[in-house]
C-alpha cells in the first residue's frame, strides 16, 4: 500500500516553462488537495477536488492548472513557470471532504521544484 | 481569511526537558490537527481534538483543545531527540473541508 506517491521528487525549470507534478493515491479517497510550502509561510492550499471530475480553487490558485478524471490521479500544471512559485510541492488525500469529518490528511513526500 | 497563529516558532532544548508549543486563532474550529513533519518528508497526522476543551495523550505528548475551540497546545513531556521536527497544527472550520495550516513549530531536541 503505497499511500501518496509523488513524482518528480526534484525539478529544475527555467522561467516560462511549463510541467506537470504528479500525484497518485491508492487508498480510494474522495478528497485530494494540492499545497505549497515555503519559508515562514506554512503550507497554502493552491487547488483542491472533492471527487472526479470535480475541482476547486484553493488560497493561491494563480498560475496553477489541476484536473481530477480519475479518483487516484491528480495532476498539478505550471502554466509558465516563474521564479515565485520556487516551492515544496505537497499533494494530500483524505477519505471524505468537510469539517466536521475530521478526515486525516495523508501527504505524499513532496516535488522540490526550483524555477531559475 | 482564518487564521492560525503558533508559537513558538523555534524552539531548541536539552534532551529530558519539558516544552509546549501553542496554536491560537479568533476563529472557531470544528476540530484541529496536529501534524509532525520531518525534513524531506511530508507531515504525518498526530491526533485529531474535535470536543472543547478535550485532552489525548500520545505517549509524552498531551494535546488539549481550548475549551471555546479557538485554541489548542501541544505539551511533550521529556523531550527526546527522535522528537525533533516541524509541528503544524490545522483547524478545519464548521462545513468547510479545506484545513487552514498555522506556520509551524520548528523543535530542535539536543543531546
Amino acid at each position: 500500500n503505497a499511500g501518496v506517491t509523488q513524482t518528480p521528487k526534484f525539478q529544475v525549470l527555467k522561467t516560462g516553462q511549463s510541467m506537470t507534478l504528479q500525484c497518485a493515491q491508492d487508498m480510494n479517497h474522495e478528497y485530494m488537495s494540492w499545497y505549497r510550502q515555503d519559508p515562514g509561510m506554512g503550507l497554502r492550499l493552491i487547488h483542491y477536488s472533492v471527487g472526479a471530475g470535480i475541482t476547486d480553487q484553493g488560497e493561491v490558485p494563480n498560475g496553477y492548472n489541476v484536473s481530477r478524471s480519475t479518483t487516484e490521479d491528480f495532476p498539478l500544471r505550471l502554466l509558465s513557470a516563474a521564479p515565485s512559485q520556487t516551492s515544496v510541492y505537497f499533494c494530500a488525500s483524505s477519505r471524505f471532504w468537510g469539517g466536521y469529518s475530521n478526515q486525516p490528511q495523508h501527504f505524499g513526500d513532496g516535488t522540490r521544484l526550483s524555477i531559475l | 481569511t482564518q487564521l492560525l497563529e503558533q508559537s513558538p516558532q523555534f524552539l531548541s532544548i536539552q534532551e529530558g526537558e519539558n516544552l509546549t508549543v501553542y496554536c491560537n486563532s479568533s476563529s472557531v474550529f470544528s476540530s484541529l490537527q496536529w501534524y509532525r513533519q520531518e525534513p524531506g518528508e511530508g507531515p504525518v497526522l498526530l491526533v485529531t481534538v474535535v470536543t472543547g476543551g478535550e485532552v489525548k495523550k500520545l505517549k509524552r505528548l498531551t494535546f488539549q483543545f481550548g475549551d471555546a475551540r479557538k485554541d489548542s497546545s501541544l505539551h511533550i513531556t521529556a523531550a527526546q531527540p527522535g522528537d525533533t521536527g516541524l509541528y503544524l497544527c490545522a483547524g478545519a472550520e464548521g462545513s468547510q473541508g479545506n484545513l487552514i495550516f498555522g506556520k509551524g513549530t520548528k523543535l530542535s531536541v539536543k543531546p
